[in-house]
């Protein structure tokens, strides 16, 4: 099936520290999200770009939308203790090239850990 | 305004047995989803509707069956439970732009099922 390559899987950060992560397909998308789960919980909308060279801010977080429409990224600048979580990226295939409407694919999330 | 809900919270099954999740939300919302969450998979979706009264296949819909009688809510059964079906159950909802396309997906805290 059509998939989303997400990286990294996982990462541990201080805080104050910047972090990046990002999502990659070899398939066109026309809308990038990002959410973030905490533990027990559903999946939270942080980010949604809707537009090829987007770059969305919300707070500490920035994502931008790929120019070639394949890939994403998120930023969380002067992270802290609360963002630790798991994020993840969800795209939606235009209907032209065999997307279901509204059906989102999403990566398998990046784990953000604090360094022990 | 609760957004979307689920009940119940957690459930253990004995394999064969069946029941029913219920999904809610009260934001007049067209598309409703299921999906399930597994270790490292990330999210699946299971069945997907359009509109009440509508429902279709997604990507992981075998041992599953869906039912939107009321836009407000949509209920997935398991008929017949078996232990591969132990996951985490997560509905969303999503509603629709001014060109009728489904907008980004707003989810529910999540059912936790343990089929034994």
């Amino acid at each position: 099936g059509q998939q989303l390559n997400q990286s990294p899987q996982s990462m541990f950060i201080q805080e104050g520290e910047d972090v990046s992560m990002n999502c990659t397909s070899s398939s066109i998308f026309n809308t990038w999200l990002w959410y973030k789960q905490d533990p027990g919980e559903g999946p939270v909308l942080l980010i949604a770009l809707y537009k090829a060279g987007e770059l969305t801010s919300n707070g500490r977080l920035t994502a931008q939308f790929g120019i070639t429409r394949k890939d994403s990224f998120l930023n969380i600048s002067a992270s802290i203790p609360s963002d630790v979580g798991i994020y993840f990226c969800a795209g939606q295939r235009p209907l032209i090239y065999g997307g279901s409407q509204g059906n989102l694919i999403f990566g398998k999330g990046t784990k953000l850990s604090v360094k022990p | 305004n609760a957004g979307v809900t689920q009940t119940p919270k957690f459930r253990v099954l004995k394999t064969g047995q069946s029941m029913t999740l219920l999904c809610a939300q009260d934001m007049n919302h067209e598309y409703m989803y299921w999906y399930r969450q597994d270790p490292g998979m990330g999210l699946r979706l299971i069945h997907y509707s359009v509109g009440e009264g509508t429902t279709a296949k997604g990507e992981v819909p075998d041992g599953y069956n869906v039912s939107r009688l009321k836009k407000q809510n949509f209920l997935l059964g398991l008929e017949s439970a078996a232990p591969s079906q132990t996951s985490v159950y997560f509905c969303a909802s999503s509603g629709l732009n001014l060109a009728a396309l489904p907008v980004t997906q707003y989810f529910g805290p999540g059912t936790r099922l343990t089929v034994l």
